[in-house]
């Protein structure tokens, strides 16, 4: 089974516009992080955000919101007044475990255009 | 903030030829490092875990004669490619994250894309 799901291959937003892009996981585990990683064209993996399995409140950097549904397992990204420098692939990722060794598991993907 | 390291950044060589792809952590102890394997418009493959001192763990369906690892220190894991053919062209990504310390999330390096002719 997936560890990782991620349902949109693409996405369109209108610049200044928000945007909510899907993920779920699976896990059995009672301890797991979750991560939003985008990487543009150029191929760097730039981490966004970051929501631990027992924080109770939804994790915010800047304008990136995790919204956390636990009961559900998923961990939506919520993109505020989007930008066009924000069209990049965009990565859900799970670690099951708080270790340096614990294995990260990637989604497929989301392919988010900003357009002017 | 933690930094990694990788180089080359770009690499073609010829079929049968073997490539060395260095992976540093420049800030920052790390005894485990990941390394993934990204096709393009596709996801991050992991290939390997990367352990300092010993043999590196190879994911299922990865050949182990193909890709050996090296984690030699705390700060250096490498790649490389043996005998290389063109179905091994790809980009080539490493991570870490520090040994001390609680640290979540995981570091990246800015990635080797390897063309093999």
């Amino acid at each position: 089974a997936q560890k990782i799901t991620q349902t949109q291959p693409g996405m369109f937003v209108q610049e200044k516009e928000a945007v909510t892009l899907d993920c779920t996981y699976d896990t059995s585990d009672q301890s797991y992080g979750l991560f939003w990683y985008k990487q543009p064209s150029s191929g760097e993996m730039i981490f966004l955000i970051y929501q631990g399995s027992y924080d109770e409140q939804n994790a915010t950097e800047g304008r990136y919101s995790l919204n956390f549904q636990k009961a559900r397992k998923s961990a939506n990204l919520v993109i505020s007044a989007s930008q066009l420098g924000d069209s990049a692939m965009y990565f859900c990722a799970m670690r099951e475990g708080r270790y340096n060794f614990n294995k990260f598991y990637f989604g497929s993907g989301t392919k988010l255009n900003v357009k002017p | 903030g933690a930094v990694v390291s990788q180089h080359p950044s770009r690499v073609i060589c010829k079929s049968g030829t073997s490539v060395k792809i260095e992976c540093r952590s420049l800030d920052f102890q790390a005894t485990t490092m990941f390394w993934y394997r990204q096709f393009p418009k596709q996801s991050l493959m992991l290939m390997a875990t990367s352990n300092e001192g010993s043999k590196a763990t190879y994911e299922q369906g990865v050949e182990k004669d193909k890709f050996l690892i090296n984690h030699a220190s705390l700060t250096l894991s490498t790649l490389t490619v043996t005998s290389a053919h063109p179905e091994d062209s790809s980009f080539y990504i490493c991570s870490a994250t520090p040994t001390l310390g609680y640290h979540e999330k995981l570091f990246f390096g800015s990635g080797t894309q390897l063309s093999v002719l």
